[in-house]
């Protein structure tokens, strides 16, 4: 099972939007809509962000969105701040062997 | 809200077999509403899937590991565990423990286990 496209490194400076993309086939992203995003800071557990594409947990600031179009899901950072320095996964329920599988990660880095 | 830790030796010799264990509170394994899973993070590289347990004993693990791999559940103590056996340095790495409804949700802190002689 491959893992899903990410740009390795996003930057934007703070107030910015900026957006992560996640590419899959449509055997994951593009056939379902469990697509899911997790923050991770350095030394911490993954926090998930987003949920079936474009939810939000309860507690995370509406600054951060999801959206999906044909294979390709996105996750947007609008008025960008300096917490949000982290690693960025996705996930996807895929088809394949295993029941879901994750993108390789970008580093946001707020300049 | 739920919360998971998990604990186990930080060091395991190659060739000898992984043992950790995941502890739920906050929320019982027996309900039946989630699947509990393995998810592990070598240094500096992505998350990989490891396998996941449901609270009767049934359990789906990833093929690429299969072979090595047992998930267990004991509900009397709210926990669940994980074997890896015949390890080698490839698994180092942090593994976590989580509770899944589809995708995992909720995560446990990571433990970073380190296979070295």
């Amino acid at each position: 099972q491959s893992a899903l496209t990410q740009p390795a490194s996003v930057s934007g400076s703070p107030g910015q939007s900026i957006t992560i993309s996640c590419t899959g086939t449509s055997s994951d992203v593009g056939g379902y809509n469990y697509v899911s995003w997790y923050q991770q800071h350095p030394g911490k557990a993954p926090k998930l962000m987003i949920y079936e594409v474009s939810n939000r947990p309860s507690g995370v600031p509406d600054r951060f969105s999801g959206s999906k179009s044909g294979n390709t899901a996105s996750l947007t950072i609008s008025g960008l701040q300096a917490e949000d320095e982290a690693d960025y996964y996705c996930s996807s329920y895929t088809s394949s062997s295993t029941p879901y599988v994750f993108g390789t990660g970008t580093k946001v880095t707020v300049l | 809200q739920v919360q998971l830790q998990e604990s186990g030796p930080g060091l395991v010799k190659p060739s000898q077999t992984l043992s950790l264990t995941c502890t739920v509170s906050g929320g019982s394994i027996s309900s039946g509403d989630y699947y509990w899973s393995w998810i592990r993070q070598p240094p500096g590289k992505g998350l990989e899937w490891i396998g996941y347990i449901y609270y009767s004993g049934s359990t789906y693990y990833n093929p690429s590991l299969k072979s090595r791999v047992t998930i267990s559940v004991d509900t009397s103590k709210n926990q669940f565990s994980l074997k890896l056996s015949s390890v080698t340095a490839a698994d180092t790495a942090v593994y976590y423990c989580a509770r899944e409804s589809g995708l995992p949700d909720y995560w446990g802190q990571g433990t970073l286990v380190t296979v070295s002689s």
